[in-house]
């Protein structure tokens, strides 16, 4: 069992369509992410929160729009996306943002998002 | 900026055999090593790191690591392969500082264990 909690575990969606993915942790992490994976690659990073507040975005274009409603919950919303954003999208959190490189990151078991 | 090299996107070993699985990293000053092994339709889980304690990093299920200053690298080995072990894995690397630092993943290896 992971302690990183995802929701929808997969997820059909139009290219139209508006949705979220949600995340949660209850280990008292202040730092939280959002990966994307394609199939046989490594994770790459999108954004990261530190403290709830956005600290870093990896370029990424903005049909998605992360939000960080306290500190255990973590979303993605979606809107108007491509074929090519076909992923896993994995949630992770690591203990105290401020604290360097050391800590881990917990994982959660990501969504899987097919764009038709 | 760091970097780490997994030799082997593919690996196949004998059930009963040892796992080795090669990671080497590029920086300046040793940095933080990690090991995460990611099952089919999971995220990812840790399964060792470095951080500059003991050169030798024991795991969870039976896996180790052992860091070589002078061959930059971080190893990761299990005596004996179970079929539960087949799934991918990633060595990561993160800078020795302070403050927020990310994450770099290798390009990972997957590991077949053939019974």
């Amino acid at each position: 069992d992971t302690e990183v909690t995802q929701t929808p575990k997969h997820l059909v969606m139009g290219m139209t369509n508006k949705k979220s993915l949600k995340c949660e942790q209850h280990m008292g992490h202040r730092a939280m992410y959002w990966y994307k994976q394609k199939a046989k690659k490594p994770p790459e990073l999108m954004f990261v929160y530190s403290y709830e507040k956005l600290s870093i975005n990896e370029s990424v274009p903005s049909r998605f729009s992360p939000e960080c409603p306290n500190s255990s919950l973590l979303n993605l919303h979606l809107h108007a996306l491509q074929p090519e954003d076909s992923a896993l999208y994995l949630c992770a959190s690591s203990q105290d943002p401020g604290q360097g490189g050391h800590q881990p990151q917990h994982f959660g078991d990501g969504t899987r998002l097919s764009i038709l | 900026a760091q970097s780490v090299t997994q030799l082997g996107s593919h690996v196949s070993v004998s059930e009963g055999a040892l796992v080795l699985l090669r990671c080497n990293y590029s920086s300046s000053v040793p940095p933080y090593l990690f090991w995460y092994v990611q099952y089919p339709n999971q995220g990812l889980q840790l399964l060792l790191k470095y951080t500059s304690a003991a050169t030798l990093v024991k795991g969870i299920n039976g896996f180790e690591a052992e860091f070589k200053k002078s061959e930059t690298s971080f190893h990761l080995t299990k005596p004996s392969a179970h079929m539960s072990d087949a799934a991918e894995y990633f060595c990561a690397v993160t800078p020795n500082s302070g403050g927020y630092q990310k994450v770099t993943f290798g390009i990972g290896t997957k590991l077949q264990v053939i019974p």
